[in-house]
């Protein structure tokens, strides 16, 4: 079965500086997705970035980037020039047909 | 046009009562998932909708816990005799079809919070 880790229940970075969260993954699938979601006070799910596992480059929109590990399983989420909008709960996901998704990781941005 | 829509937004109950949770999906979705957030935690699959297609029904926790989708469009979550670990936020998500490998985005409703005294 495929599982989801963040081991990061909380993180805080200042405002304009960089952070990255981490998530591992397993499967034994070879052909998938992987996802980070934003969800702030509001409850709404944002998705943030998508990654498919057959594309070595990794994806970037704007200030967010990852660094996918296919071999090691790994796929943290890198924000840049962090912005006080920036704070809410990410959570890693792995696409089957359903999304399994880690617990989570608190994002606080402090001015 | 509008996004996912559920209601209600809040919903308080007493132990033992059912209670229905409703999703309208993004028109034109064929495909609608629901999942659970216990506090603290991440998403728990629940079920899935595809088209026609029998429901996957792997994560409903229990008997207790059905869903049904009329007309391909709005759906309900029921939960019979409510316990207190049912408390949760629960969100509904939609989709196009999802297809082999390819990957439709699921786009998430605001969620119910339910909450069992």
């Amino acid at each position: 079965a495929q599982t989801v880790t963040q081991s990061q229940p909380e993180m805080s970075v200042q405002e304009a500086e960089t952070v990255t969260l981490s998530c591992t993954y397993d499967t034994s699938e070879s052909d998938y997705y992987l996802f980070w979601y934003k969800q702030p006070p509001s409850r709404q799910m944002i998705l943030v970035i998508r990654q498919e596992a057959y594309k070595q480059q990794n994806a970037t929109e704007n200030r967010f980037s990852v660094n996918f590990q296919k071999a090691a399983k790994s796929f943290s989420l890198k924000i840049s020039d962090s912005q006080l909008g920036d704070a809410a709960m990410y959570f890693c996901a792995y696409n089957t047909d359903k999304l399994i998704f880690g617990t989570g990781t608190r994002l606080q941005v402090f001015p | 046009g509008a996004g996912v829509s559920q209601s209600p937004s809040n919903k308080v109950t007493e132990k033992g009562k059912d209670v229905e949770l409703r999703c309208d999906p993004i028109s034109g979705h064929t495909a609608l998932y629901w999942y659970r957030q216990s506090l603290g935690q991440g998403l728990e699959f629940l079920i899935y909708f595809q088209g026609n297609s029998a429901p996957d029904k792997s994560g409903l926790p229990s008997d207790r816990f059905s869903a049904e989708r009329t007309g391909g469009s709005v759906s309900t979550l029921t939960i019979q005799r409510t316990q207190q670990e049912d408390s949760a936020v629960y969100l509904c998500a939609s989709s196009l079809a999802q297809s082999g490998r390819s990957y439709n985005e699921q786009f998430f409703g605001p969620g119910t919070r339910l909450t069992v005294l």
